[in-house]
């Protein structure tokens, strides 16, 4: 079974600030990766997603996202923080379970705040 | 193109009642699946619908129950409301039912009283 650990519960940048959130995954293949982000109160909205191909990955409000197989790890990142990204985002793996139907499973969330 | 909407928004029950949750998914999308998100936590899978059977579950017990309707709806019930499914109950579509991007309503919040 695919599992997902998010290490950082609560993480605390400056605006302008470079952020990184880190993700693990467990699972025995290739995976489908995703970042969500959640803001108060919220669903979820998609900012970006990793299937095949090349390991670096943009999403929206200038997200990427990097896969490293070796680390097992896809790691998210922006190189300036605005204050509207405050929220609690969310890294989940999608693999085929049982029967081949994808099952996604998500981690803890990292709710991120954002100081002037 | 409208999204994944759910309704009600916000409903409060009462210990031992039944609610009925329900989704619409995204245009062109035929599979539905169902988490919860309880304060604090992450989401977690509860069913996936997919040509109007559950494909696959996760770890919660028979008071969860759904239905996939033609159209691609679906509804969400649990019977016999415990006060710790109080959560965000959040439902996802995508096209089939394997190696697509999931896309998330605004949820319904249920509070058990």
């Amino acid at each position: 079974a695919q599992s997902v650990t998010q290490p950082d519960i609560h993480i605390t940048v400056s605006e302008g600030a470079s952020l990184e959130l880190r993700c693990n995954y467990s699972y025995g293949a290739t995976p489908y990766l995703f970042w969500y982000v959640q803001s108060p109160g919220q669903g979820l909205q998609l900012l970006l997603k990793y299937f095949s191909g090349d390991t670096l990955v943009q999403g929206i409000k200038g997200f990427e996202a990097e896969f490293k197989r070796s680390q097992s790890s896809f790691n998210l990142r922006k190189p300036s923080v605005h204050w509207s990204d405050a929220a609690e985002y969310f890294c989940a793996v999608g693999a085929n379970g049982p029967g081949g139907y994808q099952k996604v499973t998500f981690g803890t969330g990292t709710k991120l705040q954002v100081i002037p | 193109d409208a999204g994944v909407t759910q309704s009600p928004t916000h409903l409060i029950k009462t210990r031992g009642q039944q609610v009925t949750l329900r989704c619409s998914p995204k245009s062109g999308h035929d599979t539905v699946s169902w988490y919860q998100q309880a304060l604090g936590q992450g989401p977690q899978f509860i069913f996936q619908y997919y040509e109007e059977e559950e494909r696959q579950r996760g770890n919660f017990p028979d008071r969860f129950s759904g239905h996939q309707f033609p159209n691609y709806s679906s509804e969400l019930n649990v019977n016999a409301l415990l006060l710790g499914d109080s959560a965000l109950y959040l439902c996802a579509s995508s096209f089939g039912d394997r190696g697509n991007t999931i896309y998330f309503g605004e949820g319904s919040w249920l509070t058990v009283v």
